[in-house]
């Protein structure tokens, strides 16, 4: 079945450090792909997404490149800030018949100290 | 900002009590979902309303009742819940059910704490 599978947490960075974050994923047909974010004490946010091979989904100062020849959609940012803290999720939805879910990564924890 | 708005944000409840959480969207969606979350934990789906009908049920457990009022609202009765069932609810939204190329929009979530 589909799957996504994320770099473990917690991640934890210095102010204005690069960021990776890596997400690869295995699905029958042409998923859509998602990162979500959460802060601290709140709800899900949609931080950017990608419907097809080779899109660049970007939001914030993140971007997340589709990549079918590798199966990823790995998130980056150059230069991260303290309010970047929070836990970050990618998700895939299958095209694959009439798929109603979407399948989640366990999260990668992410702290930015100043 | 979230166009999908949870009420309340925080509720305490015994283990007797009857309480509901609410629900709205104005961005015209026609399915709505009710997820469960632990903490850190991804979101697991409970219920999606498409056009107002329950279409999936992900055999939660029964003392959790969904209702689709209209199109723009979504209520989660609960009732003789057990303190494992505390966790933060997150209400959705998107366009259709399909997940086919479809944004599923988040609320901020109730934060439900059973003692």
């Amino acid at each position: 079945g589909d799957s996504v599978t994320q770099m473990e947490g917690p991640v934890t960075l210095s102010e204005e450090a690069f960021l990776t974050i890596n997400c690869t994923y295995t699905a029958t047909g042409y998923p859509s792909l998602f990162w979500y974010v959460q802060y601290p004490g709140e709800g899900l946010q949609l931080l950017l997404k990608a419907t097809k091979a080779d899109d660049k989904g970007s939001n914030k100062g993140f971007e997340a490149t589709y990549r079918k020849e590798t199966t990823s959609f790995h998130l980056e940012k150059g230069s991260v800030q303290v309010s970047d803290s929070a836990v970050y999720f990618c998700a895939l939805s299958s095209n694959a018949g009439n798929n109603r879910k979407l399948i989640w990564g366990l999260g990668t924890s992410l702290a930015v100290n100043p | 900002d979230t166009e999908v708005t949870q009420t309340p944000k925080h509720l305490v409840m015994g283990m007797t009590n009857k309480k509901s959480l609410k629900c709205e969207q104005h961005m015209g969606h026609r399915a709505m979902y009710w997820y469960k979350q632990k903490a850190k934990k991804p979101p697991e789906l409970m219920f999606v309303y498409s056009y107002e009908k329950l279409s999936i049920n992900e055999s939660v457990p029964s003392r959790f009742s969904p209702e689709c009022p209209n199109s723009s609202l979504l209520n989660l009765h609960l009732h003789a819940l057990q303190p494992e069932d505390s966790a933060l609810y997150l209400c959705a939204s998107s366009q259709r059910d399909s997940t086919s190329g479809n944004t599923i929009y988040f609320g901020e979530g109730s934060w439900l704490t059973v003692v």
